[in-house]
């Protein structure tokens, strides 16, 4: 079983919303920061959200984090889709020992 | 600007060896963490462990703690990964990050590591 479990891919259409989940199989979603990264094909990953929520410089405000504790899991949800949002994400957090990366999701924008 | 900049791609028979480096720039070295990250191909990412370039500790994913081993060199600002016992599923790219808090802020380009008789 995945520390961290995330949806095998996703997709939705340009200008629509879309959420990816991440959800944590044991302890609180709430006991460590999540992080959520960005890997376009052929490229190096980048941080789109880290401690659960917040933006680094130059990350536009489409992106957002959260946390829900009643699913003990992490959203990273998407506005207003374009193309260049098409990627591999993944969520990473602690489980105690170490840093965990969720499978990641495909994220189709059609 | 922060950069980290990895040795070029390898390609290694079972059994062999390899030493993959990071060279940071544009920060103080030894006041970040590093980590590296794996990722076979058409797979998902997989941290394998974590250096402090100040101490020299480290913490190791247990799957790999037993062929890999960090290190670093402050007077050149420079992180590397050496694998031992090599085997065919080693076949990956390899990642180093800086560490930032609880975030990896900046990421190397890759190293394609190719384990193949």
């Amino acid at each position: 079983n995945s520390f961290l479990t995330q949806p095998h891919s996703v997709s939705e259409s340009p200008g629509k919303t879309v959420s990816i989940s991440c959800t944590r199989s044991s302890g609180s979603i709430a006991s460590n920061y999540v992080q959520w990264y960005q890997q376009r094909p052929g490229s190096s990953p980048t941080t789109v959200i880290y401690e659960d929520n917040q933006r680094p410089s130059g990350v536009p405000d489409r992106f957002s984090g959260s946390i829900d504790s009643s699913s003990n899991s992490a959203s990273l949800t998407i506005t207003g889709l374009n193309t260049e949002d098409e990627a591999d994400y993944y969520c990473q957090s602690f489980d105690g020992n170490n840093q965990v990366f969720g499978g990641g999701t495909k994220l189709t924008v059609l | 600007q922060v950069q980290l900049v990895q040795s070029g791609a390898e390609v290694k028979k079972p059994g062999a060896s390899v030493k993959v480096s990071c060279k940071a720039s544009g920060y103080t070295f030894s006041s970040y963490g590093i980590i590296w990250v794996r990722q076979a191909p058409g797979q998902g990412l997989e941290w394998l462990g974590w250096i402090s370039p100040s101490s020299g500790n480290t913490n190791y994913a247990q799957e790999v703690q037993a062929r890999f081993t960090m290190t670093t060199d402050t007077s050149t600002s420079t992180a590397y990964l050496e694998l031992r016992s090599l085997r065919s599923d080693d076949t990956a790219v390899f990642y180093c990050a800086r560490v930032d808090g609880y975030n990896f802020d900046h990421w190397g380009q890759g190293t394609l590591v190719t384990v193949s008789s």
